[in-house]
């Protein structure tokens, strides 16, 4: 049973606009949370993440919310840029041991010039 | 050669063959993980190691044996595979112990005929 869950297989916006991108969890022992971005041909690069004594983050352009009782995650995008054309992960974890992380199946973002 | 590294990028290979997935670090890492990526599923993390000790194995099968020499590097050997197994194989490495962000090697895409 996939405990993160992402949606929106995809998402268009155009570009100086706000993109919110969401995940959904069912493990309530996850207390730490990422989000990555994968262009074609390359490994998930790493994004921001957030733990869970906190519900928000914020770094640049990014901002991601945690919702605890609704076991829920988003990342805004703000200002949207052509070059954030990618596919976004969610990922969990119950930050115990070496950090084993569970990931959504991603949702792709457009940008649109 | 920085970040992580794969090789090799691609492999086609038949049901018989035997070969190997290699992977390389160069963050000073401690712990290094496998994970499969097939066509609209989400990642599924294989193995971990932490510390040079394997303390994840997801049920995978025997046709895949990992080894980990070193915190440097981390193998995937593979053998007798099927079609099913064709996927793209990530490798990533952070540090031990929990709320790490896991930085992700470009992945081998793998064929098995």
């Amino acid at each position: 049973d996939q405990q993160v869950k992402q949606n929106s297989p995809s998402l268009s916006v155009q570009e100086g606009r706000i993109s919110i991108l969401n995940c959904d969890y069912t493990n309530s022992m996850f207390d730490y949370f990422l989000w990555y971005k994968k262009y074609p041909a390359e490994g998930p690069t790493f994004l921001i993440s957030i733990s869970s004594i906190k519900d928000k983050n914020e770094d640049g352009r990014f901002t991601v919310f945690l919702n605890k009782s609704a076991k829920h995650l988003s990342l805004h995008i703000v200002p949207s840029q052509p070059g954030d054309s990618a596919v976004y992960f969610c990922a969990a974890s119950a930050g115990t041991g070496a950090n084993n992380l569970f990931f959504g199946t991603g949702t792709r973002l457009t940008v649109i010039p | 050669e920085t970040g992580v590294t794969q090789t090799p990028r691609h492999l086609v290979m038949g049901m018989t063959n035997k070969k190997s997935l290699k992977c390389e670090q160069h963050l000073g890492h401690n712990a290094m993980y496998w994970y499969k990526q097939s066509a609209k599923k989400p990642l599924e993390l294989m193995f971990v190691y932490s510390l040079e000790e394997r303390v994840e194995n997801n049920s995978v099968p025997s046709r895949f044996s990992p080894e980990c020499p070193n915190s440097s590097h981390l193998f995937l050997h593979l053998h007798t595979l099927q079609p099913e197994d064709s996927a793209l194989y990530l490798c990533a490495s952070s540090q031990a112990g929990g709320r790490y962000e896991q930085y992700f090697g470009p992945g081998t895409r793998l064929t098995v005929t």
